[in-house]
């Protein structure tokens, strides 16, 4: 499978919790991207990060990049039981399609 | 500016027959997608569009077929429901090739269930 592999499957913290996810992938980048599902919706996106980017901001995100590893994590803090949802990482796919490969997700849980 | 929309949103199917779904998009992209998801395994592409009159295979495409006659619309088709063709399906657009139109907007899902 070309899916990235996404850790941990499930992660459960209280409110004002920071919550870290992380997405490992096999072949070369042009950039990682992170999405965030929320029950019974379609997917939206989070945050971009090219692959000369080490670091990005957005808010109370934070993802970081390390192609020499072949890795990316995606940090919230500050949780709130808004940020329920399932997180995703997808990289593009070969050729000029724009295609993009969906890792497994990550289930997050914030209790209040 | 409503996005990404799929029609319809839920719907049961016995075993044999067919259905299309419907997505559109008001962004003017010029690259669409279709993904089932199932439990477990993430989104799957199932085909996809890089323009007008152009389609092409995904991952698992078969059982399914596409059509993108208006740059606005992409259709799904499903010629003969199978149960294994039970799934939340998702439409995607983006802009195109690029680093910076990477990305992807997607509808609110069609649940379908083949019986």
């Amino acid at each position: 499978s070309q899916q990235g592999e996404e850790d941990p499957q499930a992660l459960s913290i209280q409110e004002g919790e920071n919550a870290t996810m992380n997405c490992s992938y096999k072949t070369s980048i042009n950039n990682l991207q992170w999405y965030r599902q929320n029950s019974g919706r379609g997917l939206v996106h989070l945050i971009l990060i090219r692959s000369n980017e080490r670091e990005k901001h957005s808010g109370r995100l934070r993802v970081t990049l390390d192609t020499s590893k072949k890795s990316s994590s995606l940090l919230i803090t500050a949780s709130r039981a808004a940020d329920t949802a399932s997180y995703f990482c997808a990289r593009r796919g070969s050729g000029n399609t724009g295609k993009l490969i969906f890792g497994q997700g990550t289930t997050l849980q914030v209790k209040p | 500016n409503a996005g990404v929309t799929q029609t319809p949103k839920f719907r049961v199917l016995k075993t044999g027959q067919s259905m299309t779904l419907l997505c559109a998009q008001d962004m003017n992209h010029e690259y669409m997608y279709w993904y089932r998801q199932d439990p477990g395994m993430g989104l799957r592409l199932i085909h996809y569009s890089v323009g007008e009159g152009t389609t092409a295979k995904g991952e698992v495409p078969d059982g399914y077929n596409v059509s993108r006659l208006k740059k606005q619309n992409f259709l799904l088709g499903l010629e003969s429901a199978a149960p294994s063709q039970t799934s939340v399906y998702f439409c995607a657009s983006s802009g195109g090739y690029g680093s910076s139109t990477d990305t992807q907007y997607f509808g609110p899902g069609t649940r379908l269930t083949v019986l």
